[in-house]
């Protein structure tokens, strides 16, 4: 089974502080997620990563930034946190070219992070 | 914009009666869809997909339907089970990498 660990499950930040996500996955995958999650907006894209040292800007990246050095890991960095970043943050990772009967995106357990 | 649109977020069905959730899209390039189920605390899991060839794809108890004229899917869950109360994504994809994501449905199963 495809694994997707998110490094906190709770995180409690203060306003100004820079935060650093971790992701890692185990299944080889070449694309890596980020997404946040908030009540009434669903699931919204920060970055994506296609490959090592590779991403490409989601939906809402401003105030975020990422990095990836290994094919497996993925990591989602809050410059200076604010309070509108407190959210749940997901990662997920997937396949190159999702097709029919391949599997699709896979998700980690999310980290809700709370900037005070 | 929003690409992909859940408009019910909640739904409330009896056990072992019919649940059906709805999800419209604006991009016509979208050529793969997917139906994820998120339980509180957990990731989303993935549930069943469809490809824009087909109109209907089924899956044990889940079924999901493509009407690309009216750019609509629906999922179909018979007959609906306490187990399945969580909230339900729509997602739909043209590149096969990146994926769009819905507002979500919140579906609660009522003994």
């Amino acid at each position: 089974d495809v694994k997707v660990t998110q490094s906190s499950r709770y995180l409690v930040k203060r306003t100004g502080e820079k935060v650093f996500l971790e992701c890692v996955q185990d299944m080889d995958h070449e694309n890596m997620f980020w997404y946040r999650q908030d009540p009434g907006l669903g699931l919204r894209l920060i970055y994506f990563s296609y490959d090592v040292k590779m991403k490409e800007k989601g939906d809402i990246p401003e105030g975020y930034s990422v990095s990836r050095e290994k094919k497996e890991r993925f990591s989602l960095i809050l410059e200076s946190a604010s309070t509108n970043q407190t959210s749940t943050y997901l990662c997920a990772s997937s396949p190159l070219g999702y097709r029919d009967g391949n599997q699709p995106q896979h998700f980690g357990d999310g980290t809700r992070l709370s900037i005070l | 914009d929003q690409q992909v649109k859940q408009n019910s977020p909640s739904l409330s069905v009896q056990e072992g009666r019919i649940s059906i959730l709805n999800c419209d899209y604006t991009n016509s390039m979208f050529d793969y869809f997917l139906w994820y189920k998120k339980y509180p605390a957990e990731g989303p899991t993935f549930l069943i997909s469809i490809s824009s060839i087909k109109d209907k794809n089924e899956d044990g108890r889940f079924t999901v339907f493509l009407n690309k004229s009216a750019k609509h899917l629906s999922l179909h869950i018979v007959p609906s089970q306490p187990g399945d109360s969580a909230v339900y994504f729509c997602a739909a994809s043209a590149s096969g990498n990146q994926f769009y994501f819905g507002t979500g449905t919140s579906l609660t199963v009522i003994p």
